[in-house]
């Protein structure tokens, strides 16, 4: 079965300075990978995906991913943090057949001005 | 506007007291789901729904029920509710394609006691 870790439950930076929130993977076969974001009494909202192709897949709000096969992770990025990006960041796995949707345990990121 | 609807956002119930928590979406989606997040733990699936009349367990299902017998709408219910199940509830759909992403409703935080 597939499975998701996210190694860090908090991440903390400084307004302007690029962020990396990390998550690795493990699933049989070709991956389909998430990333949601989760706003205070909000619903999950999705920012980006990787299906196939370019291994740098951009998203909503600036938000870039990297996919890395040999290691298995999904890294999400941005280049200059703003402090409205301070949320709960969920990645996510599918494996082929679709049925569920494995998601980490959230990554808590805080950009502080 | 394309939207996952959940009702009520928030429950206070007391034990054993049967309970439905709605969703409906207005997408047309075949694959629906349920997930309860819990701290530390992320997002854990308790049932899905490929279609109508088609369900199936996730990773804890153990003390709820689903149903689907129209396409938009997919209720959970707890029929007899322990503090244990004290929780934030997200529904989400999707088209039925593994590498599709899946809109949330905006969630319902059920308390138990």
């Amino acid at each position: 079965a597939q499975s998701v870790a996210q190694p860090e439950d908090q991440v903390n930076v400084a307004e302007g300075n690029p962020l990396t929130v990390k998550c690795t993977y493990s699933v049989s076969g070709n991956p389909y990978l998430f990333w949601y974001v989760q706003y205070p009494n909000r619903g999950l909202q999705f920012l980006l995906k990787y299906i196939t192709g370019d291994n740098l897949v951009k998203g909503s709000y600036g938000f870039e991913a990297e996919f890395n096969k040999s290691q298995t992770s999904f890294h999400l990025k941005k280049p200059s943090a703003l402090v409205s990006d301070s949320a709960l960041y969920f990645c996510a796995v599918r494996d082929l057949r679709g049925n569920d949707m494995r998601f980490g345990a959230g990554t808590r990121l805080t950009v502080k001005p | 506007e394309a939207q996952v609807t959940q009702n009520p956002r928030y429950l206070i119930t007391v034990t054993g007291k049967k309970l439905t928590v709605t969703c409906s979406q207005n997408m047309n989606h075949e694959y629906m789901s349920w997930y309860r997040q819990d701290p530390g733990l992320g997002l854990r699936q308790i049932y899905y729904s490929m279609n109508v009349e088609v369900t199936d367990k996730g990773d804890v299902p153990e003390g709820y029920k689903v149903s689907r017998k129209e396409k938009r709408n997919f209720p959970l219910i707890l029929e007899s509710p322990s503090p244990n199940q004290t929780s934030l509830y997200f529904c989400a759909s999707s088209v039925g394609q593994s590498n599709t992403e899946a809109f949330f409703g905006q969630g319902t935080r059920l308390t138990v006691v």
